[in-house]
Parts: C-alpha cells; structure tokens; sequence
C-alpha cells in the first residue's frame, strides 16, 4: 500500500528538549515536504527536499532542520522547541511539485511544546 | 512568491451546489491544485489546472483563468460528507516552493 508514515502522532514535550518527527514514503517518491498547520493559516511549508541530500527552506524554517539522506526518509528535527512550534505538521511527497503529482500526505503529528 | 486568497467559510445545503474561489498573486505560475481535508484528517488531492478551462472529475470541477489569476472549485451535488476544508495550492520559487491557501471551511446543511 503507497504510504508516507510519520511518528510520533502526538508529542507534548517541553521548552528546549530537542526532538525529530519521523517521516517515510514507500512510493519511490523525488519530493518530500514538511508543513504546520495552524489555524486560519492554512499549510504552511517549512522545508522541501528535491532527492537525496537537496534540501531548502520553505516559507517559516526558522526553528527547523531536516536532512534526506535516504530518498524514502525525511525527518524533521526541533533543536530547541518553543511553544510557538506548538502546531500540527504534516509530512509530504510526490514525485515533483509540478504538474498533476498529487502531494500523498502521512497522518499528522499534533506537537505540543509547554 | 506565491500568495492565495480564499474565502474563509461557505455553507450549502445538501444536494445544491457551491463555488469556491481561490485568487492568486505569483511571479510565476506553475499551476493551480486543489485539496480536501476532514476534520482531524489529512489533505488529499482533488484536482489541478495547468490550463484555462474546466477540469472535471465526478461531482466536483475545477476551473482555471490565468488571465485573471482565478480558479474555482465547483461541487455538484453537495453530500454531508463533502463538509471539510479546501485548499488551493501550487508551485511558486521556480516551481519548488509548495504553498496553500488559508483554505474554505465548507458546511453543508441537511
């Protein structure tokens, strides 16, 4: 079954203790992103990954790395969480952001950091 | 960059239909998609435009005028199911940046 994975689904963690998401796709896929969703805000990209070991920056990655250095895993890392990360993310893929390729996203992880 | 706008809330009833539209600003257009998201879901793919006209699948369309920086989605034969969120969304940054609308909470009334 095609699917991007993410663990944990739900986190509470506190100020400063650092932390990673993990995400997995087993569809081959070139493209992979991260996003947090925040109310009334839509989702918002914070980093994107064309294939293994190119990685930029979305619209808010401040706060956040990433790294890809297998095409299937993209995890997202929190050094230090503050309570303004506190927020819904979303992993992606898809075989590229342009053209009809449907971003597949994994179940969500709802952090929160206190 | 890339920015889109939507309204924030529509409501219809069951088995009419709805329009929502999605206004962008881009320095360069790669084309138009839409997604749908329940409640404590994630977002799946509805459809996309790269080309003026209309894009239909099943019940919902979806339209495209690059003139106008304007797309809309139209669903047909509004089922309480169809009660969610959409996005439109698209490439920007030379096709690698991926940004979404603030989305259009529909709710459809029996």
């Amino acid at each position: 079954e095609a699917q991007v994975t993410q663990n944990p689904r739900y986190l509470i963690t506190v100020t400063g203790k650092k932390l990673t998401v993990t995400c997995s796709q087993n569809m081959n896929h070139e493209y992979m992103s991260w996003y947090r969703q925040d109310p009334g805000l839509g989702l918002r990209q914070i980093y994107y990954s064309m294939n293994v070991e190119v990685t930029d920056k979305g619209d808010v990655p401040e706060g956040y790395k990433v790294s890809r250095k297998e095409k299937r895993n993209f995890p997202l890392i929190l050094e230090s969480p503050s309570p303004n990360q506190t927020s819904l993310y979303f992993c992606a893929s898809s075989l590229s952001p342009q053209g009809d390729y449907e971003q597949y996203f994994g179940p969500g992880t709802r952090l929160t950091v206190t | 960059g890339q920015s889109l706008e939507q309204p924030s809330e529509v409501t219809a009833v069951e088995g009419a239909i709805v329009q929502i539209n999605c206004t962008y600003q881009t320095s360069g257009f790669y084309g138009l998609s839409w997604y749908q998201q329940h409640d404590g879901g994630a977002p799946t793919f509805l459809s996309y435009n790269a080309l003026d006209g209309l894009e239909e699948t099943g019940r919902f369309s979806s339209f495209l005028s690059r003139s106008d920086s304007y797309g809309y989605l139209l669903l047909q034969e509004l089922q309480m199911k169809d009660s969610a969120s959409y996005f439109c969304a698209g490439p920007t940054n030379y096709g690698q940046n991926f940004v979404f609308g603030p989305g259009t909470r529909l709710s459809v009334l029996p």
